[in-house]
């Protein structure tokens, strides 16, 4: 079992449409990262959140850390094609162990 | 790239060989980790380091070993390679600071026939 769900696994809308992804566990974490990852690459850092309730906005993309800081979303607004891509949340585990989620991969059709 | 780098890019191997998988950094991080991506599981961790010599399993340990002789250097082996460790395998660095973030190489896709 993952110890990081993330919601959907994959997701294909059309340009302009709003979406939100999401990541949940049953334990806590330290904090949460949501990266992106391009075909061929290794996953880049969007954000981090650290404090439970924490919104932090990245121009269309709002991260949200939820208040018992077990789960977090991703919401984009007016999704754009650049937008396609693999995202993963990964929760921080004790002593900088890093554990991810499945994945939502993400179609912008134009 | 974060000055990470991972050799080789490509490898095909028979059942049971061994292979070894290396990653070089050049940014003085303090920790280094392994991870392999496989379709619909995301990342899971196969072991990390967080000093010369210092290392530790992660999920997906099983099959797998590493080495950490050097600060930029980690060494991933395979001791005899199996089918179900066809996957592509990621290599990431990370400073010290808790939250701060994963930086990862571009992947080694391996596969075992």
């Amino acid at each position: 079992t993952q110890l990081l769900e993330q919601s959907p696994q994959f997701l294909s809308i059309q340009e302009g449409e709003n979406l939100t992804v999401y990541c949940n566990s049953s334990s806590v974490f330290s904090s949460l990262q949501w990266y992106r990852q391009e075909p061929g690459e290794g996953p880049v850092l969007l954000v981090t959140v650290v404090t439970g309730g924490e919104v932090k906005k990245l121009k269309r993309l709002t991260f949200q850390f939820g208040d018992a800081r077990k789960d977090s979303s991703l919401h984009i607004t007016a999704a754009q094609p650049g937008d396609t891509g693999l995202y993963l949340c990964a929760g921080i585990q004790g002593a900088q162990k890093l554990v991810f989620g499945q994945g939502t991969r993400l179609t912008i059709n134009p | 790239d974060a000055g990470i780098t991972q050799s080789p890019r490509h490898k095909v191997t028979e059942t049971g060989t061994p292979v070894t998988l290396r990653c070089h950094q050049t940014e003085n991080h303090r920790y280094m980790y392994w991870y392999r991506q496989d379709p619909g599981h995301g990342l899971r961790l196969i072991h990390y380091s967080y000093g010369v010599k210092d290392t530790d399993k992660g999920e997906v340990s099983d099959g797998y070993s590493v080495s950490r002789s050097k600060t930029e250097d980690f060494l991933l082996t395979l001791e005899s390679a199996t089918s179900s460790q066809t996957s592509v395998y990621f290599c990431a660095i990370k400073h010290g600071d808790n939250n701060s973030p994963l930086h990862f190489g571009n992947g080694t896709r391996l596969t075992v026939t």
